[in-house]
């Protein structure tokens, strides 16, 4: 009930297209959704987050869809760009704040 | 403004061993979580520490412990080094207090066990 699946394992898009990764969940009392973005050699950054109270937050190129009675999230990134290419991570916590629950995963390759 | 900064960046340790990470907050943060991530796998959550406590803790052996000082630094140490404890280990500051502020992760310390 803990866990953040998360699909794809990898992913390549070409310049300008968009990319979508995916995560699903078990327990409903998770309430906060992150999604994370990680570079070799560096730790995850928070790109953008989103409550179960809301079904879709923009944040420039990045906008998060959320379906609450599935259970589902998915990260669309818009024009990709080559420097879009890293592992993106969501993750899902109780309450703000709480320890975060990771998914596996998702390595993004944008190519030019 | 520093963000989470993480120390050392590197180590290599034998089997055995123990080990001690350190990991200064960002600035106005009052919480300390630590992560440990195996290559190509996502974090795992280990333990939190808040008000220089253990406030949630993760499926982690005793021989993973930790502090938090009063100026909200933290320490990680790790006792009897087992080969498979060889990962990244993460640490991310947050605020609980207030409206609260989200975790923002370092860069880690990579840690190597021979």
């Amino acid at each position: 009930q803990q866990q953040v699946k998360q699909s794809p394992q990898s992913l390549i898009v070409q310049k300008g297209g968009i990319s979508i990764i995916n995560c699903a969940y078990e327990n409903t009392a998770f309430d906060y959704f992150p999604w994370y973005q990680q570079f070799p050699g560096k730790g995850p950054a928070l790109l953008i987050a989103i409550r179960p109270d809301v079904s879709e937050k923009k944040e420039g190129r990045f906008t998060i869809s959320f379906n609450k009675s599935a259970k589902q999230f998915s990260l669309h990134i818009m024009d990709s760009q080559p420097g879009d290419s890293a592992t993106y991570f969501c993750a899902a916590s109780m309450e703000y704040g709480n320890k975060l629950v990771f998914g596996a995963g998702t390595i993004l390759r944008v190519k030019s | 403004d520093a963000g989470v900064t993480q120390s050392p960046t590197h180590l290599i340790k034998t089997r055995g061993q123990q080990v001690t990470l350190r990991c200064s907050p960002k600035s106005g943060h009052d919480t300390v979580s630590w992560y440990q991530q195996a290559l190509g796998q996502g974090p795992q959550f280990i333990f939190q520490y808040y008000e220089e406590e253990e406030r949630q803790r993760g499926n982690f052996p005793d021989r993973f412990s930790g502090h938090q000082f009063p100026n909200y630094s933290s320490e990680l140490n790790v006792n009897a080094l087992l080969l498979g404890d060889s990962a990244l280990y993460l640490c991310a500051s947050s605020l609980l207090g207030g409206n609260g502020e989200p975790q923002h992760f370092g860069d880690g310390t990579r840690l190597s066990i021979l």
